[in-house]
């Protein structure tokens, strides 16, 4: 069972349309990241926040935004979606004092901007 | 800046036959080296962390070991079920902490 959810798991939308990815946790972990995966390579961290109201960007350039005024959800959002965004697009959380403990990922979603 | 590499890209076992998989990385001041399982279509899932070189972790057929500039996880007569992407990853002991992932290992063990 998912202590880490993700919806929808799969999004097919159309050019220049705004778009929230859902992400909510059961855990109470303070870290959660958003990561973007492509086949074949690597995470790339997008978003992650600290806390309520902490939000910060990573490393790879993104045209999205998140925010956090509850613990345990995340949304991740495109204002206007384009085809470069396809990709998967994977939620995650950790506890601040288990850092080393790993991260609890979602089953992802898999999104299409056609 | 860290960096992680895994090899073989891919890996192709008979049921049974036991192997090894590599994780070469560089880090500033390691903090913890993260090995995950990824089945496809879903996220990947947490297996093991490791500290310092020489620590070893097992679970079932899957054992992890750490040298100062790699990692090794060695799979024991390996069955269908453990086929999934193995991914590694590192923390810095600096910084926000990012985490760098590697590519992935793409493990298929034929009955």
């Amino acid at each position: 069972e998912a202590d880490i959810y993700q919806t929808p798991r799969y999004l097919v939308i159309g050019t220049g349309k705004k778009i929230t990815l859902e992400c909510s946790q059961t855990m109470g972990h303070d870290k959660m990241y958003w990561y973007q995966q492509d086949p074949g390579m690597e995470l790339h961290l997008i978003h992650y926040s600290y806390g309520v109201n902490s939000t910060e960007k990573g490393d790879l350039s993104s045209e999205s935004t998140v925010s956090r005024i509850r613990t345990e959800h995340f949304p991740l959002t495109l204002e206007s979606a384009r085809p470069s965004h396809t990709s998967q697009y994977l939620c995650a959380s950790s506890d601040l004092g288990r850092a080393n403990y790993g991260y609890t990922f979602g089953s992802g979603t898999r999104l299409t901007v056609v | 800046e860290d960096q992680v590499t895994q090899s073989p890209e891919a890996l192709r076992l008979q049921e049974g036959e036991s192997s090894s998989l590599n994780c070469s990385y560089t880090v500033s001041g390691l903090r913890g080296l993260f090995w995950y399982r990824q089945d496809p279509g879903k996220g990947p899932e947490f297996l093991f962390t490791l500290y310092s070189a020489g620590e070893e972790k097992e679970k079932e057929r899957l054992k992890a070991t750490l040298t100062k500039k790699e990692s090794f996880l060695h799979i024991t007569a390996p069955k269908p079920e453990d086929s999934a992407t193995y991914l590694c990853a590192v923390q810095p002991g600096r910084g926000y902490q990012k985490v760098t992932f590697g590519t992935g290992t793409k493990l298929q063990v034929i009955p």
